[in-house]
């Protein structure tokens, strides 16, 4: 089945920083990769996806990037803010057609002021 | 335009006794996966439902857990004689049909006493 790895761990930033997260998967068929961010006793909550017909994809300061031929994909976020802070979960699409999600096991994301 | 619905949130059981996870999916939404996550770890896929079928159960515990959603209702995540281990947050998570994004319920954290 499909497997995620995600690095880093942690990552503490100042607040202005950028901050990257990246991710590899195994099964070439995944085709749909989304990124969540979870709060603290929260909900995960989607921020950002790209489909493999794409590359990169960007919404304010947020962006992903995707290699296929690599099989990874980055997720970059601009200008960190305190409120950034938070748990950033990648996954990927499993090859059973049923838009299954394998996860990543995530990254915390720490920006200080 | 209520999203998806999870109760209880909080749920104690003592060993042996049953939990009960419900799940209501966005209105419009015919697909529920339900995920487990423990303690500093990643969503782990549990289960795939549809209207009275049961889709994708590979990640799901051979003993004691079950699933079902049927035709009028909730989605109906059942284990039954819980354990210690089972101790986790158990997240929802519903999609239309027509896309692959997921949309998550707030959780149900269960604890096993």
């Amino acid at each position: 089945g499909e497997n995620v790895e995600q690095h880093p761990s942690t990552l503490s930033v100042q607040e202005g920083d950028s901050a990257v997260i990246k991710c590899t998967y195994s099964d070439s068929a995944s085709n749909y990769f989304p990124w969540y961010k979870q709060e603290l006793g929260k909900r995960p909550q989607l921020i950002i996806d790209i489909r493999s017909n794409v590359g990169e994809k960007k919404d304010q300061r947020i962006a992903v990037t995707l290699n296929k031929t690599a099989k990874h994909f980055s997720l970059h976020i601009t200008e960190t803010q305190p409120e950034d802070s938070a748990v950033y979960f990648c996954a990927a699409t499993s090859n059973s057609g049923y838009s299954t999600l394998t996860f990543g096991k995530g990254t915390m994301l720490l920006v200080s002021p | 335009n209520a999203g998806v619905m999870q109760n209880p949130r909080h749920l104690v059981r003592r060993r042996g006794q049953e939990a009960r996870l419900r799940c209501s999916p966005m209105k419009g939404h015919s697909h529920v996966y339900w995920y487990r996550q423990l303690p500093e770890e990643g969503l782990k896929f549990m289960v795939y439902l549809q209207k009275e079928n049961i889709i994708d159960e590979s990640g799901m515990p051979k003993e004691r857990f079950s699933a079902e959603f049927p035709k009028e209702g909730p989605s109906i995540l059942r284990i039954q004689q819980v354990v210690r281990g089972d101790s986790a947050a158990y997240f929802c998570a519903s999609l239309a049909g027509s896309t692959d994004t997921q949309y998550f319920g707030p959780g149900t954290r269960l604890t096993v006493l």
